[in-house]
């Protein structure tokens, strides 16, 4: 069974126009982070919660937020996409004391 | 520079053979150290977990993990094609950050 799912695998969306990625949890895990990987790139961090405590990476652009209402579910919401926003979003979950984390299956965003 | 550095490859080797991958580091606070499989539009999946220096067997995986050198490496026995794959290393001090590599693409060949 999945533990973390992510919703839509795929989404197209127009420049410009807001899209939000949709990240669930089964694991009851406290920290759930956003990376966005790029082609033949390193994932790299966007945000994490420690439970609702946000985290912003400082080299995250103002473009993107996040929400999380509850300890399932978490949101990345790109406000104004860009063609340079195509790219893969992760999501991954880790319990605080626990030094693993899952990931989910990906949201392949493209921009057109 | 990089804080962590791996070669993309990539790597291609006939089946059965030894698939050898590593990372450097810059950072001597790291203490985690992981390698996660990454196949094509899928997410990272978990495949080898250490803390700190030594040695890591799981089955046809073994990861290694030198601190003083700040170099890693997992090795893959009797490589099969399912092995075929991106490869990420994947690291991070005693906090929530993780720091990945690039990934590194293998083929194996039947």
């Amino acid at each position: 069974d999945a533990m973390v799912i992510q919703n839509p695998r795929y989404q197209v969306t127009q420049f410009g126009k807001p899209v939000t990625l949709s990240c669930s949890q089964t694991l009851n895990h406290n920290v759930m982070y956003w990376y966005q990987q790029k082609s033949s790139q390193a994932p790299k961090l966007l945000f994490h919660y420690y439970d609702k405590d946000f985290n912003n990476e400082a080299d995250t652009p103002d473009n993107f937020q996040s929400r999380r209402p509850n300890t399932s579910f978490c949101f990345l919401d790109i406000r104004s996409p860009g063609l340079g926003d195509a790219a893969m979003y992760l999501c991954a979950t880790r319990q605080a004391l626990n030094t693993e984390a899952f990931f989910g299956q990906g949201t392949r965003l493209t921009v057109v | 520079q990089k804080e962590v550095e791996q070669d993309p490859g990539p790597l291609s080797v006939p089946e059965g053979a030894i698939v050898s991958l590593n990372c450097t580091y810059s950072n001597s606070a790291f203490q985690y150290f992981m390698w996660y499989r990454q196949y094509s539009r899928k997410g990272p999946e978990l495949l080898m977990y250490t803390y700190s220096s030594g040695n890591k067997e799981d089955g046809r995986f073994t990861a290694q993990v030198d601190k003083s050198s700040k170099y890693i490496s997992l090795f893959i026995r009797d490589s099969q094609p399912s092995d075929s794959a991106t490869y990420l290393c994947a690291m991070r001090r005693n906090d929530y950050k993780l720091s990945f590599g690039a990934g590194t693409t293998v083929t194996v060949r039947a």
